[in-house]
């Protein structure tokens, strides 16, 4: 079945320490996206990708880097730098130059800070 | 990038029907009003969405104001797995595929 995946589904990190969260569609889609959610509130957009080996930062991209090497892929990297980094994460992607289409989102990624 | 305001949170009783609004008195000519749900600990799923006229599908209708410059989700009979945040989204692929949500809309349903 077609659809976006994110793994894992908790990650636990240790202060200072680098991780990396998957996202992975078959969908052929070409834009993809990060958000962040903390509780009780909205999506914020951490970056976007529209293309292969393209990506723009979006509104709290400090802290966090990503690749776009493979349409399919579009890894979210938490660095040490990311102060607060316990969050839900939520991935998602669309296909360009069709507004009358809906956003797929993956199941998301609950990374905590121990 | 055109914004909507919605709701903090609405209450609904069981099997009646739920008016979720959404202002977005910025809305451009190419924007695309959508709607997505959330559940607890889950991603966003599409709900519905149109552009100026009003939309019915199997999960919810769309009604649209004239002037496009606010939108009401209706579900006709809720029900207790309907009980989520609901968000109004504008979507303009003119303008960098931007997908910027909102808040959104607590809907609580009751027994």
């Amino acid at each position: 079945d077609g659809g976006i995946t994110q793994s894992p589904k908790y990650l636990f990190r240790k202060e200072g320490q680098n991780v990396t969260l998957s996202c992975e569609q078959n969908l052929n889609h070409d834009a993809m996206y990060w958000y962040r959610q903390d509780p009780g509130q909205g999506l914020r957009l951490i970056y976007y990708s529209q293309i292969v080996n393209d990506f723009q930062k979006g509104d709290i991209a400090e802290g966090y880097s990503v690749s776009r090497e493979k349409k399919e892929s579009f890894p979210l990297t938490v660095t040490s730098a990311q102060k607060n980094p316990t969050a839900f994460y939520l991935c998602a992607s669309i296909p360009t130059g069709k507004m009358n289409t809906e956003a797929f989102f993956g199941q998301g990624t609950r990374l905590t800070v121990v | 990038d055109a914004k909507t305001t919605q709701p903090n949170s609405m209450e609904s009783n069981e099997e009646e029907p739920v008016h979720l609004p959404c202002n977005h008195s910025t809305i451009s000519g190419t924007d695309y009003i959508h709607w997505y749900r959330q559940l607890p600990s889950q991603g966003p799923e599409y709900v519905i969405h149109g552009l100026t006229s009003n939309v019915n599908n199997r999960m919810a209708s769309l009604a649209i104001a004239e002037d496009r410059k606010s939108s009401t989700l209706i579900l006709h009979r809720a029900t207790l797995r309907d009980a989520a945040v609901y968000y109004c989204i504008l979507r303009d692929d003119n303008a960098g595929n931007m997908l910027t949500f909102g808040g959104g809309t607590r809907l609580m349903v009751k027994p």
